[in-house]
């Protein structure tokens, strides 16, 4: 089944304790993303990726990294997580950076 | 300003009611349009896509744009309880700049 996961779908840390979130998907798409989706403020661009070890930050990059070392996975790295980072976050890839985008389950991450 | 506005609802209509979301926007720039379906405790996925000023159908799904009104809005005819969600509106400029509303949460009621 064609898809994009995220792993952990659910997360509770502590402020400041280094975390990463997972993303594979097994379209073979080129073009991978990270956005996270607020109330009141809809999804906002973390983070892109054309390609692999081809990285570029959107519109809220601050506190947040990425790798892009293999095709399918795209992982988003909190070196030192804040409360404010506390939101939903969704990875979608897409065979370009116009095309259509398949989005991830989505991983809930609650920073104390 | 946020550049793109969207109600955030509640919206609850009873079942086979003809439903109208919409979304404003600010930048004339935005080209491509586009709605998007979440369901509770899933991504979104793609709806609806239009390309500058128009309606496209999609079965009970309509989409148009008024791009002189900076005004697009999405009809679903004949609603059902599976149509409950939260509806996003998207639009962007060239390939990237992906722009999103709010969402509007819409419940159809059996």
């Amino acid at each position: 089944e064609a898809q994009v996961t995220q792993n952990p779908r659910y997360l509770i840390t502590v402020t400041g304790k280094k975390l990463t979130v997972t993303c594979s998907q097994n379209m073979n798409h080129e073009y991978m993303s990270w956005y996270r989706q607020d109330p009141g403020l809809g999804l906002r661009q973390i983070y892109y990726s054309m390609n692999v070890e081809v990285t570029d930050k959107g519109d809220v990059p601050e506190g947040y990294k990425v790798s892009r070392k293999e095709k399918r996975n795209f992982p988003l790295i909190l070196e030192s997580p804040s409360p404010n980072q506390t939101s939903l976050y969704f990875c979608a890839s897409s065979f370009g950076q116009g095309d259509e985008q398949f989005f991830g389950p989505g991983t809930r991450l609650t920073v104390l | 300003q946020k550049e793109v506005e969207q109600d955030p609802g509640p919206l609850s209509v009873p079942e086979g009611a003809i439903v109208s979301l919409n979304c404003t926007y600010s930048n004339s720039a935005f080209q491509y349009f586009m709605w998007y379906r979440q369901y509770s405790r899933k991504g979104p996925e793609l709806l609806m896509y239009t390309y500058s000023s128009g309606n496209k159908e999609d079965g009970r799904f309509t989409a148009q744009v008024d791009k002189s009104s900076k005004y697009i809005s999405l009809f679903i005819r004949d609603s059902q309880p599976s149509d409950s969600a939260t509806y996003l509106c998207a639009m962007r400029k060239g390939n990237n700049d992906m722009r999103f509303g709010a969402g509007t949460r819409l419940t159809v009621k059996p």
